[in-house]
């Protein structure tokens, strides 16, 4: 069964420094996600993706957040200057076709601790 | 008005219960939902699709109704495996998906 994979599984990091955070989504998908989820707390969405550009981003994806397909394959969510409160689990998402009925496939996760 | 309001738990049943878990939706313009169930730490995995008055899949069944903005999921012969949290997400013509804190259920031997 196809999936969505995800790299590191676990990122730990030095506030200030720039994370990548990786996915690959499933290879006939045309629309990517990112969410992430505090410890605690509820899956909150962070931007979608479609036609390599972004269709809707959330307030909490501000300027230190950038999205990019570089490949064709991989889907990158780049934070460029970690805060502590960026720890979090970060998910990544894919869908076949915007339809009503259609699942999102999301990814394992990354952990990112921002220390 | 939140957006999705879930009763938040935790549910403690023992394994053989049936189980039900409702869900309140503010935009009434949603036309369908899903069930996703979470382990502690995983990722969200889809349960069920709701997109008429409700959907059976084995043990689990799901109802709608769109006058009360409310969709309900049961669980019979809860196993232990089925401990988890359950959310209830409705269909946004983006694509997002909006996450409530969801519901949490833990079955005991």
């Amino acid at each position: 069964e196809p999936e969505v994979t995800q790299t590191p599984s676990h990122q730990v990091t030095q506030m200030g420094q720039e994370v990548i955070l990786r996915c690959v989504p499933i290879s006939n998908h045309l629309y990517f996600y990112w969410y992430r989820q505090i410890l605690g707390q509820k899956v909150e969405f962070l931007v979608s993706f479609y036609n390599n550009e972004i269709s809707e981003k959330s307030e909490i994806f501000d300027d230190q957040f950038s999205v990019e397909r570089p490949d064709g394959s991989n889907f990158t969510l780049k934070i460029r200057s970690t805060k502590l409160e960026d720890s979090a689990m970060y998910f990544c998402a894919s869908q076949g076709e915007l339809l009503s009925y259609n699942e999102q496939f999301f990814g394992p996760g990354t952990r990112l601790t921002v220390l | 008005r939140k957006e999705v309001e879930q009763d938040p738990g935790p549910f403690n049943v023992p394994e053989g219960a049936t189980v039900a878990f409702n869900c309140t939706y503010s935009n009434s313009a949603s036309q369908s939902f899903f069930w996703y169930r979470q382990d502690c730490r995983k990722e969200p995995k889809l349960l069920m699709s709701v997109y008429s008055s409700g959907n059976e899949d084995g043990r689990f069944t799901a109802q709608l109704n769109r006058a009360s903005q409310y969709i309900s999921l049961l669980i019979r012969d809860s196993k232990l495996s089925d401990s988890a949290t359950y959310l209830c997400v409705p269909h946004n013509q983006g694509g997002k998906l909006i996450f409530g804190q969801g519901t949490e259920l833990s079955v005991k031997p």
